[in-house]
């Protein structure tokens, strides 16, 4: 069975201050892709990004940047110099390589950026 | 953005009603998703559909049935409610692509609750 862990339940940070989210997944198969979503406190899920098993490239996109590693089943994010409008609530998810396509979710981790 | 709506995007109900959630969509995607979010569990699949009559279970699909008779509408129905299901219920569809990417997006959600 498939599992994704975010260990860090809360996080606060003041602003401008750097903040990297852990995600770490178990799973059995060789092609998968890994999520991560945001979900601000207006509720909706923001897709943020998707990687794919077979690419270990970190990916930078403004200050946001992520950092996949297959050795130790971890996908996190970073964030660098964080801002107030980053508070939100983050979801690391993996997708399955079955029929259902369906995505397995980490339970959330809670940053709140201060002022 | 996709074009997902839920409805009723707010219900209070009694415990023993029945419920229904609609979840609507314009991209004709073939595979539909009822999640549920809980504080600490993330988001849990309820059940999913891959076609028009065709659906299947989830990981926690006690207690609720679904059907999906058009491409577009995907109903999640809560036979009698109960207090633990009382919970924010999100809507996703998928594109039906065969190299699936496993992408999901989603509706608003639908926060329900039942005294």
């Amino acid at each position: 069975a498939q599992k994704v862990t975010q260990a860090q339940t809360e996080i606060s940070v003041v602003e401008k201050e750097d903040v990297t989210l852990d995600c770490v997944y178990e799973t059995r198969d060789t092609t998968y892709y890994l999520f991560w979503y945001k979900q601000p406190p207006s509720g909706e899920l923001v897709f943020l990004i998707r990687r794919n098993s077979f690419d270990e490239q970190n990916e930078i996109s403004g200050r946001y940047s992520w950092n996949f590693q297959k050795s130790t089943s971890s996908f996190n994010f970073t964030i660098t110099a964080s801002q107030v409008v980053d508070s939100a609530v983050y979801f690391c998810a993996l997708s399955e390589d079955t029929g259902r396509r369906a995505l397995t979710f980490g339970s959330g981790t809670r940053l709140q950026v201060q002022p | 953005d996709a074009g997902i709506t839920q409805s009723p995007r707010h219900k209070v109900t009694e415990t023993g009603t029945p419920v229904t959630l609609r979840c609507h969509q314009t991209e004709n995607h073939r595979y539909m998703y009822w999640y549920r979010q809980d504080p600490g569990h993330g988001l849990r699949l309820i059940h999913y559909s891959y076609g028009v009559k065709d659906t299947d279970k989830g990981e926690v699909s006690d207690g609720y049935s679904v059907s999906r008779s058009k491409t577009e509408d995907f109903l999640l129905t809560l036979e009698s409610a109960t207090s633990s299901q009382t919970s924010v219920y999100f809507c996703a569809i998928s594109e039906s692509r065969r190299l699936n990417t496993g992408e999901l997006f989603f509706g608003e959600g639908s926060r329900l609750t039942v005294l």
